[in-house]
């Protein structure tokens, strides 16, 4: 089973509000991250965690601040969102992540989330 | 950074079709993946590759991964209109453990 799971399917919310995308994979995966998808572009990188533990943060501002509980799950808080933070937020997971580490990543089926 | 240049753009073909698509870097990878995304979700694995050299196949599909490290090709055979979609190229590995994105590949398949 190489399944991600990701709730809610789709988000709209105003700049005021503060709402949570989650994530869970049952995969036994040690790593878990999310990205940011706009429309016909790749997916951008914004947070790895390894071993539950926050390893990698690409500059995201902290208007957007993610939380690991447990190795199965994955959530990114979001407050204060600008109309520009519209976009697919996609969560993957992979067996491990570091230094030398190859695995390829599984994603979920994304949140599409609407800023108004 | 690293990037990855991704080949075609765009590609329309007939039902019936092979469609082949590569793409290339001026970095060295560990790993080549290839993933397909239908609009509004997720990205799905379809072929990963370890080593240099290999040829991996999964049904219709076949990718390689290039000798230098630097390349990866991925060809569909016999298209179908299911095979729409946008094809990304993805590098991992080299000092880093963060996927490297082809920019896509949009197919359309006319039945």
């Amino acid at each position: 089973d190489t399944e991600v799971t990701q709730t809610p399917k789709h988000l709209v919310m105003g700049m005021t509000n503060k709402k949570s995308l989650k994530c869970e994979q049952h995969m036994g995966h040690r790593a878990m991250y999310w990205y940011k998808q706009k429309a016909k572009k790749p997916p951008e990188l914004m947070f790895v965690y390894s071993y539950e533990k926050l390893s990698i943060n690409e500059s995201v501002p902290s208007r957007f601040s993610p939380e690991c509980p447990n190795s199965s799950l994955l959530n990114l808080h979001l407050h204060a969102l600008q109309p520009e933070d519209s976009a697919l937020y996609l969560c993957a997971s992979s067996q491990d992540a570091g230094v030398g580490w190859t695995y390829e990543q599984y994603f979920g089926p994304g949140t599409r989330l609407t800023v108004t | 950074g690293q990037q990855l240049n991704q080949s075609p753009q765009s590609m329309f073909i007939q039902e019936g079709e092979d469609v082949s698509m590569n793409c290339t870097s001026s970095s060295i990878f560990n790993t080549w993946l290839w993933y397909k995304q239908d609009p509004g979700e997720g990205p799905v694995l379809l072929i990963a590759l370890y080593k240099a050299g290999e040829l991996t196949s999964n049904g219709r599909l076949t990718a390689q991964f290039g000798i230098t490290r630097k390349d990866s090709f991925l060809n569909i055979s016999a298209s179908i209109p299911s095979d729409v979609g946008i094809y990304f190229c993805a590098g991992l590995g080299g000092s880093n453990y963060k996927l490297t994105f082809g920019k896509g590949t949009l197919l359309t398949v006319n039945p």
